[in-house]
């Protein structure tokens, strides 16, 4: 079957400008991820849901960032007012069951990512 | 707050045993992780410990030591394809949520 996948995989964006990443996670996965990696660093994390809820969004820098998942399916990831420093490769992954103490395998798939240059 | 310390680069020669440390300092743990990266691709998982022990997949075994607050990733009989970074990632409870805390990664080079 399919993998995660995101789009655009890349992005090229002005200072100020509006944009919006997207998600398609592994079909019937309940859970979904958000990260950032920067160069040289791990992933870091933003936001996860579980269905159509974010169950957690303590990762989310600042308020320029949300994230939505209407239908418990595909996630859109939004930066409003972009920075330089919002440049990154934004990463998305789907778990089975997600982080509620339900499954304890940890086993997360990610996306190839989508490269976010904000000039 | 969490943090982990993994060494950030690990060499070695085709056919050797390496093992890639990885040291972490958290509240509510959950359990320990590893994924590989090749550079531009997506992280892949590669194993994971909720107990004490030694884990082994293949030609991958991961260990955990939760009362020493450490675990590492051993990869034996290494190959050219195995060059990649490898992060550690910790399950810690952070409110009603086991929120994943990565390290900033080992970079792996194999030699011939």
């Amino acid at each position: 079957g399919a993998g995660v996948s995101q789009t655009p995989s890349n992005k090229v964006t002005e200072k100020g400008k509006y944009v919006e990443l997207r998600c398609d996670p592994i079909s019937g996965h309940t859970a979904l991820y958000w990260y950032r990696q920067s160069l040289g660093q791990g992933p870091e994390f933003l936001i996860y849901f579980q269905g159509t809820g974010a169950a957690d969004d303590s990762g989310l820098p600042n308020d320029r960032f949300f994230a939505v998942r209407p239908e418990g399916s595909v996630s859109t990831l939004k930066i409003q007012r972009t920075e330089r420093g919002d440049s990154a490769v934004y990463l998305c992954a789907s778990s089975q069951t997600g982080t509620s103490g339900v499954s304890s395998t940890d086993t997360q798939y990610f996306g190839p990512g989508t490269r976010l240059t904000v000039l | 707050g969490q943090s982990l310390e993994q060494p950030s680069e690990v060499t070695a020669v085709e056919g050797a045993i390496v093992q890639i440390n990885c040291t972490y300092q958290t509240s509510g743990f959950y359990g320990l992780s590893w994924y590989q990266q090749h550079d531009g691709g997506a992280p892949t998982f590669l194993s994971y410990n909720g107990l004490d022990g030694l884990e082994e997949t293949g030609r991958f075994s991961s260990f955990l030591s939760r009362s020493d607050s450490y675990g590492y990733l051993l990869l034996q009989e290494l190959q050219m394809k195995d060059s990649a970074s490898y992060f550690c990632a910790v399950r810690a409870r952070a409110g009603g949520s086991y929120i994943p805390t990565f390290g900033r990664g080992t970079s792996l080079i194999v030699h011939p």
